[in-house]
């Protein structure tokens, strides 16, 4: 069975610093990796997915697939990134397994 | 475009009640999710619809929880009877595709309702 595993619950850095959100994965098939935020008071959303390979909110993340891992990486951390984000895998059923989650929390 | 509602938001019954959710998809998405997320976890899959049809329901505790999506649109899920430990957040979320659906396919999620059971 698949399974997803964020190894921090809470990651805490200055605005303007560089943040990483740790993710992990096993999986004996083709993988693929999406990271989900939910923001205070919002529902859970999709951010980024690894096959779009796309940048937004200047977050990105890459699928190293010899280190099964799918870190969520920013350059320059703006207070409005404080929220919780959650890694997560898709099997070929269209099923999602969801990591644990990483509290954000942007200090000014 | 609408997004997923839910309702109740939040709940709170005694144990060994009974409970009963409800979920509303964007409109025209034939497939629908039921998740639960415990506090401090992230959302486990408790069951998967295509249009009336469940997909898999194999993390539903079978002997005390039910979902159903009678004509392929709205969904509910009950508890019965309720436990402390059932204390949790519970997501609905759909997506435009079946089972084969389109890699593509975002799963949008609904507010959730809280559930504590005392």
């Amino acid at each position: 069975a698949q399974r997803v595993t964020q190894p921090e619950k809470l990651l805490s850095v200055f605005k303007g610093a560089p943040v990483e959100l740790k993710c992990n994965y096993s999986y004996s098939g083709s993988p693929e990796l999406f990271w989900y935020v939910q923001y205070s008071r919002q529902r859970l959303q999709l951010l980024l997915r690894h096959i779009s390979r796309e940048s937004i909110k200047g977050f990105t993340a890459d699928l190293n697939k010899g280190e099964t891992s799918f870190h969520l990486k920013k350059p320059f951390a703006q207070e409005e990134d404080s929220a919780m984000y959650y890694c997560a895998l898709r099997d070929a059923g269209n099923m999602l397994t969801f990591g644990g989650g990483t509290r954000l929390m942007v200090k000014p | 475009e609408a997004g997923v509602a839910q309702s109740p938001r939040y709940k709170i019954i005694e144990k060994r009640q009974s409970v009963a959710f409800w979920c509303n998809p964007i409109s025209g998405h034939a497939t629908l999710y039921w998740y639960q997320q415990i506090l401090g976890q992230g959302p486990k899959l408790l069951i998967q619809f295509q249009n009336n049809g469940v997909v898999d329901d194999s993390q539903l505790p079978k002997d005390r929880f039910s979902a159903e999506r009678l004509k392929g649109v709205d969904s509910t899920l009950k508890i019965q009877p309720a436990k402390l430990e059932d204390s949790a957040v519970y997501l609905c979320a759909s997506t435009p595709g079946g089972r084969g659906g389109l890699s593509t396919d975002t799963q949008y999620f609904g507010p959730g309702t809280r559930l504590t059971v005392l």
